[in-house]
C-alpha cells in the first residue's frame, strides 16, 4: 500500500525554538495533505489541511502564525512549530490523500512527537 | 452528540474471543475509514468502505448504509491487536475526517 513517511520521529526541544516536521508520501503524488494534533488518551484533532502550492487552510483555533504549513510539491508538506511551548508537546500525525472523486484514502504518517521542555 | 460514534470505549477480551466494534454515524458520508493505532503511536488504515463487506485476515468490516452504521470485527483475537481502533468518516463532498473517539481494545494472553 501507499506510505507515508515523517521525520523526525521523536524531537525535543527547548522552549522557544522552531521545529519542523517534515511529511512525505513516498510512492504516490498527494495533491492533499492534512496535519494532525493528538494529546494523550484523545482522539486526533484537525490542524489544517495542506495542498499543493497553495495556502493551507487551518481549523479554527489553530494559529496559522504559530504552526507554518508549507507544501512545496505533491510529495512534501512541512510543519513548523513556531517558538514552541510546552503546551506545544504532542504527537502530531501528517496524512496523505491517494485518489478524487470521492474515493479518496486517507494515508497516515507513523507520527512525530514532540517533547517542549 | 458526536457526528461519529463508536461503542464500546475500552473493551477487554481474552485471546481468541471474537471482537465486536460499533460505529454510528450521523452525517451524509462517501465512505468509512476504520483505522488502528498502536501503543506507539502510529496510525494503520484499516478499511475503507462505502458499502457492504470487506475482508482482510482475521478483520472483517461491514457498512449499512441505511442505518448508518459500520461494525469492524476480529476474529480468534490475539493480544498483537491489542490497539485503539478509530473509525472516521469524510463528509460528502469533503476531504477532511470526522473522527470517532476510538475504542481501546485489549487482548489477554
Amino acid at each position: 500500500g501507499a506510505v507515508v513517511s515523517q521525520h523526525p520521529s521523536r524531537v525535543i526541544c527547548k522552549s522557544g525554538t522552531s521545529v519542523k516536521i517534515e511529511c512525505r508520501s513516498l510512492d504516490f503524488q498527494a495533491t492533499t495533505m492534512f496535519w494532525y494534533r493528538q494529546f494523550p488518551k484523545q482522539s486526533l484533532m484537525l490542524m489544517a489541511t495542506s495542498n499543493e502550492g497553495s495556502k493551507a487552510t487551518y481549523e479554527q483555533g489553530v494559529e496559522k502564525d504559530k504552526f507554518l504549513i508549507n507544501h512545496a510539491s505533491l510529495t512534501l508538506s512541512t510543519l513548523t512549530v513556531t517558538s514552541a511551548h510546552p503546551e506545544d508537546s504532542s504527537f502530531y500525525i501528517c496524512s496523505a490523500t491517494l485518489g478524487t472523486g470521492g474515493q479518496e484514502t486517507q494515508y497516515f504518517g507513523p507520527g512525530t512527537r514532540l517533547l517542549v521542555l | 452528540k458526536n457526528e461519529v460514534e463508536q461503542s464500546p470505549q475500552n473493551l477487554t477480551a481474552q485471546e481468541g474471543e471474537f471482537i465486536t466494534i460499533n460505529c454510528s454515524y450521523s452525517v451524509g458520508i462517501s465512505a468509512l475509514h476504520w483505522l488502528q493505532q498502536h501503543p506507539g503511536g502510529g496510525i494503520v488504515s484499516l478499511f475503507m468502505l462505502s458499502s457492504g463487506k470487506k475482508k482482510h485476515g482475521r478483520l472483517i468490516a461491514t457498512i449499512n448504509i441505511q442505518e448508518k452504521h459500520s461494525s469492524l470485527h476480529i476474529t480468534a483475537s490475539h493480544p498483537r491487536d491489542s490497539a485503539v481502533y478509530i473509525c472516521a468518516a469524510p463528509r460528502k463532498g469533503a476531504q477532511k475526517l470526522v473522527f470517532g473517539q476510538g475504542t481501546r481494545l485489549t487482548i489477554n494472553p
